[in-house]
């Protein structure tokens, strides 16, 4: 079946700093990569929405400029975390829709950010 | 825009019994209806989906029922286990394009023993 990898699964990071976030796709490509956040005992949040070869889309209410997405090829999308501050400290999950050869949505494993 | 209402927000059944948990959605295009589970730092696991052509759908104990008409969608679980004791997630989106998927906002399952 598809497989989403997303790496790293935790990073700790001072305030100021950048970091970033890959998902890759395994075995199939993925011309679109869903970014959820999700906070402690909430939903997933949509925050944002990669399409290989052309700018994302954000999801009302995101910054742009601080959360970076880039989606440079059919197998890879990254997510940087720009000037990172502690209320950015989430589970940033991505997911590849439905698609040729395989069903439903693929989720990757998440990745617990905690900014100090 | 596009939403997802979710209810209850937690649910606590005993052992044995069945546990239903409730969905409205409001995107009439939407015709993609997965359930999810998510234990603690991990990300969601599909446990069982339903498309808009299917009004029900049973995998052993997890059933899904779905009502195009009002927009709703549920999950039942049967014969509840401490192990179903996780947090549920129900979602609304598209199988036929490269369609964003909406979540309800969860529901916390206990299963006493």
């Amino acid at each position: 079946g598809a497989v989403v990898s997303q790496h790293p699964s935790w990073v700790i990071c001072k305030s100021g700093t950048s970091v970033k976030i890959e998902c890759r796709s395994l075995d199939f490509q993925a011309t679109t990569m869903f970014w959820y956040r999700q906070f402690p005992k909430q939903s997933l949040m949509l925050m944002a929405t990669s399409n290989e070869g052309s700018k994302a889309t954000y999801e009302q209410g995101v910054e742009k400029d601080k959360f970076l997405i880039n989606h440079a090829s059919l197998t890879l999308s990254t997510l940087t975390v720009t000037s990172a501050h502690p209320e950015d400290s989430s589970f940033y999950i991505c997911s590849a829709p439905p698609g040729q050869g395989y069903y439903g949505y693929t989720f990757g494993s998440g990745t617990r950010l905690t900014v100090v | 825009g596009e939403n997802v209402e979710q209810h209850p927000s937690t649910l606590s059944v005993q052992e044995g019994d069945s546990a239903v948990i409730k969905c409205t959605y409001s995107d009439s295009a939407s015709n993609y209806f997965p359930w999810y589970k998510q234990e603690l730092g991990k990300g969601p696991q599909l446990i069982i989906d339903i498309r808009s052509n299917v009004g029900e759908k049973k995998d052993q104990r997890i059933a899904v029922t779905l009502n195009k008409t009002a927009k709703h969608f549920s999950l039942h679980i049967t014969e509840t286990q401490p192990e179903d004791s996780a947090v549920y997630f129900c979602a609304a989106g598209r199988m036929d394009s490269s369609y964003k998927l909406i979540f309800g906002s969860g529901t916390r399952l206990l299963v006493r023993p």
